[in-house]
């Protein structure tokens, strides 16, 4: 069965500061999907990026990147000039590449941006 | 495009009562997912559509939870009846390719009093 660790419930930045939220998983898969998902005080949840396991680099969306280490099983993301916007739970989450395609979730980081 | 809407956003219900969360998806997405997150744990999955027919079941806790997707169109998801441990949100998610351009719902919280 898989897991999806994230070992910071909480965390705090301040505005325009950079900060890393960390994710560890357990697999026996070799072909799956990695994700983060924001989810702001309105409760609907928004994807901030993928990363498919096949691919060696890094995704990258603006203001937001992923380290991932497939030997080590870790998948962090760093946001860069973080803005109050930024303010929400963030839940790291796996999918296996063939079956229901169904989440993994981990328990969440709160995030907040300080002003 | 509108989104995946789910309503009640809230709910409050005594224990042994009755409760009907609805999701209506995305229009033209095959894939339905409902998850839940208790306070403070990981949004679980409970189970998948396709259509109108149930495809995975296997994370719906026991037999007071009851799932239909009628028409392959809007879904309800029952509990009855209710318990405390029940309590918690209920997001619906909506797809047509299953993994991508997946949209999640605002979600239903759910109090079991």
């Amino acid at each position: 069965a898989q897991t999806v660790t994230q070992s910071q419930p909480e965390m705090s930045v301040q505005e325009a500061e950079t900060v890393t939220l960390s994710c560890t998983y357990d697999t026996s898969e070799s072909n799956y999907y990695l994700f983060w998902y924001k989810q702001p005080p309105s409760r609907q949840m928004i994807l901030v990026i993928r990363q498919e396991a096949y691919k060696q680099q890094n995704a990258t969306e603006n203001r937001f990147s992923v380290n991932f280490q497939k030997a080590a099983k870790s998948f962090s993301l760093k946001i860069s000039d973080s803005q109050l916007g930024d303010t929400a739970m963030y839940f790291c989450a796996f999918m296996k590449h063939s079956g229901t395609y169904k989440y993994i979730f981990g328990t969440g980081t709160r995030l907040k941006v300080l002003a | 495009e509108a989104g995946v809407t789910q309503f009640p956003s809230h709910s409050v219900i005594e224990k042994g009562q009755t409760v009907t969360l609805r999701c209506d998806p995305i229009s033209g997405h095959d894939n339905l997912y409902w998850y839940r997150r208790v306070m403070g744990k990981e949004i679980k999955f409970l189970l998948h559509f396709v259509k109108e027919s149930k495809q995975d079941e296997s994370g719906m806790p026991n037999n007071r939870f009851l799932a239909e997707r009628t028409g392959g169109t809007y879904s309800t998801l029952k509990v009855q009846p209710a318990e405390l441990e029940d309590s918690g949100v209920y997001f619906c998610a909506s797809s047509q390719d299953r993994v991508y351009g997946y949209t999640f719902g605002s979600g239903t919280r759910l109090t079991v009093v």
